[in-house]
This record gives C-alpha cells, structure tokens and sequence, in this order.
C-alpha cells in the first residue's frame, strides 16, 4: 500500500498570503495519479486538483498543482477567507490512499 | 448537474448489519465507478470500495474484505453499501462517490453510530 505523508501538520497563514502544501508518496505514484481535495468541517471533500496538476471544474486559477513520482506540492497562490479548511491528497494508482491531511488555519 | 444523495443517519447496536444507499442522477450511471469512503472523527478519509455502473465489477479494500459488499441498481441509478460485524470501529461518516480514476463528486455523507 502506497503512504502518502503530508507536511506540515498545520499551516497558519494570512489572507492574501502564499500556502504551499507537500504530498510525499511511499512510492512512486503510478501516471501522477495523484489528487488533492479541501474538506470544511461537516462537508465532504471537494475535488481541487487530479492527475496532480489539473484543477477540477470550477476550481479558481489561484489553486495549482505541481509534482511528479513521489513528491507532489498544491500551492493556493493568494488566500481568501474561505480556502481555510483541512487539505488531503490522495493518489488513486494502486488502490485509493489519502494523505493524514493539512489543516489551513487563519493566523 | 451531477447530483449524489445519501441515505440518512444509522445507529446500530455491535454485531450488526448496516445498508446504506446512494442515489445518483445528471450523469451516465453506467460509465463510472460509485465508491465508497468513511471517515471516523477527526481520521483521514478511507477509501473502502468500488463498483462499476455498468459492468457491476467490484473492487475492495483488504481492511474490509468479507465484510463488505457493493452492489448497484442501474436502472434507478443507485449503488448500495452493506457493512457486516459492526464494531465501534465503524462509527464513521460514511460517503459515496462519483469516479473514473480520481473521485469528483460526492454525496453529503451518512453517519453510522455504532452504540450498545
């Protein structure tokens, strides 16, 4: 089973401010299948990013993401106060892992 | 629009059996895969299994072979979810999915309580 490990734990930021979030894979992720999703608290993941560098439909332009093999990064370019929320990637090459996640917090 | 509805909340006593729906509409049911992730408070989510729409192939999880089983009602476009030997363990909301290769939209999420 591939472990996705992400870091930091808690990110606490500014709006307006650069977040940048690691994914790091076990292994290498088979195609780049490599996903990230925001989830708020009492809703369900939201699809930000697939195939690690395509943004899903109706995603705004400031959510990138970049990375290939084992190391992938989801960089939110200028935070507005609702991208606050916990960030997972998940990589769906061998099976479906996600990530323990990212918490986004207000500084 | 691609729209994914869930069935509501459960609570079941250890041991028992829980069979939860999710009903799909705005899209192909038959080209795309339904899965199914839960996540326990505060965890990351977990991917649990799949089905296919159409051909109905299934696909698990090792953590729950044996204990789970996928099956699907094409012509009203809805996938079921049956969790056997229910412990604490299984407290968890509970989502279905929309998926090809990555998961795009998801149902609102059940929660299954698992209480004596």
């Amino acid at each position: 089973e591939i472990v996705l490990t992400q870091s930091p734990g808690t990110l606490s930021l500014s709006p307006g401010e650069r977040a940048t979030l690691s994914c790091r894979a076990s292994q290498s992720v088979s195609n780049n299948y490599l996903a990230w999703y925001q989830q708020k608290p009492g809703q369900a993941p939201r699809l930000l990013i697939y195939a690690a560098s395509s943004r899903a439909t109706g995603i705004p332009d400031r959510f990138s993401g970049s990375g290939s093999g084992t190391d992938f990064t989801l960089t939110i370019s200028r935070l507005e106060s609702e991208d606050f929320a916990v960030y997972y990637c998940q990589q769906y090459g061998s099976s479906y892992t996600f990530g323990q996640g990212t918490k986004l917090e207000i500084k | 629009q691609v729209q994914v509805v869930q069935s509501g909340a459960e609570v079941k006593k250890p041991g028992a059996s829980v069979n939860l729906s999710c009903r799909t509409s705005g899209y192909n049911f038959a080209l795309y895969n339904i899965h199914w992730v839960r996540q326990a408070p505060g965890q990351r989510p977990e991917w649990m299994g799949w089905i296919h729409g159409g051909s109905g192939d299934t696909k698990f999880s090792q953590n729950f072979q044996g204990r789970v089983t996928i099956t699907k009602d094409t012509s009203a476009n809805i996938a079921y979810l049956d969790l056997t030997s229910l412990t604490s363990e299984d407290t968890a909301v509970y989502y279905c999915a929309r998926g090809g290769g990555f998961i795009d939209y998801w149902g609102q999420g059940t929660l299954v309580t698992v209480a004596s």
